[in-house]
């Protein structure tokens, strides 16, 4: 079993709509949760981090969070093209491990 | 502006030639992490450092070495690059013990072995 799952998509939304990305974890212990948008060729750059149950919203971007569940999500409104990308959904766990799902590809058609 | 600095950016090795990867970091953060990322894959951590704690992952191979002469700086050595060692390298640090934990990563070391 994979300790982080993401579909790797790819999920294709027009610009302007919601986009919806989904990610499950399998450690209960685990205590932080991190969004990473990453671009082609490029590095993963940090666009959300969240600690407690419920939602934190920044700007276009909002993470939910259900430990219950073992589930984390993230929102993105009035979707644009250049958020077309790879999302990682990042978990940290004990000894400071950071564990990452395979991503889930985002295309926004104009 | 502080930041996670990675050099060279790229870097041809021949199979088997040593090869060091650098990071730098004016973040001040005590955790450096090196992760490897192939192509649609996620990054793999190899080890990290909490402050002069090596940290090795269970199953990085013994060809990764890596050395943190101190806190702004960390290496990767690959003693015996393979085909198979083409990747993405990625450095990343965070600061642990003040209740935000998150990580920052640098822009990569594209690594090609011929």
């Amino acid at each position: 079993q994979k300790e982080v799952e993401q579909n790797s998509g790819p999920l294709s939304v027009p610009e302007g709509a919601i986009a919806s990305l989904n990610c499950t974890y399998s450690d209960r212990g685990s205590q932080s949760f991190f969004w990473y948008r990453q671009y082609s060729g490029k590095s993963p750059e940090l666009i959300m981090f969240i600690y407690s149950n419920g939602d934190k919203e920044d700007g276009r971007f909002t993470a939910q969070l259900n430990k219950a569940s073992q589930y984390v999500s993230l929102l993105i409104r009035d979707s644009q093209p250049s958020d077309s990308a790879t999302y990682l959904c990042a978990v940290k766990g004990g000894y400071q491990k950071v564990t990452f799902g395979t991503g889930t590809k985002l295309q926004v058609i104009p | 502006d502080a930041m996670v600095i990675q050099n060279p950016r790229y870097q041809v090795t021949q199979f088997g030639k040593p090869v060091t990867l650098s990071c730098s970091q004016t973040l001040n953060h005590n955790v450096m992490y090196w992760y490897q990322q192939k192509s649609s894959q996620a990054p793999k951590l190899l080890f990290h450092y909490y402050d002069k704690d090596f940290n090795n992952e269970a199953d990085t191979p013994d060809n990764f070495q890596s050395r943190r002469p101190n806190t702004s700086f960390c290496f990767l050595d690959i003693r015996s690059p393979g085909l198979g060692d083409a990747a993405m390298y990625l450095c990343a640090t965070s600061r642990e013990g003040t209740g935000t934990d998150e990580q920052y990563f640098g822009p990569g070391t594209r690594l090609t072995v011929t």
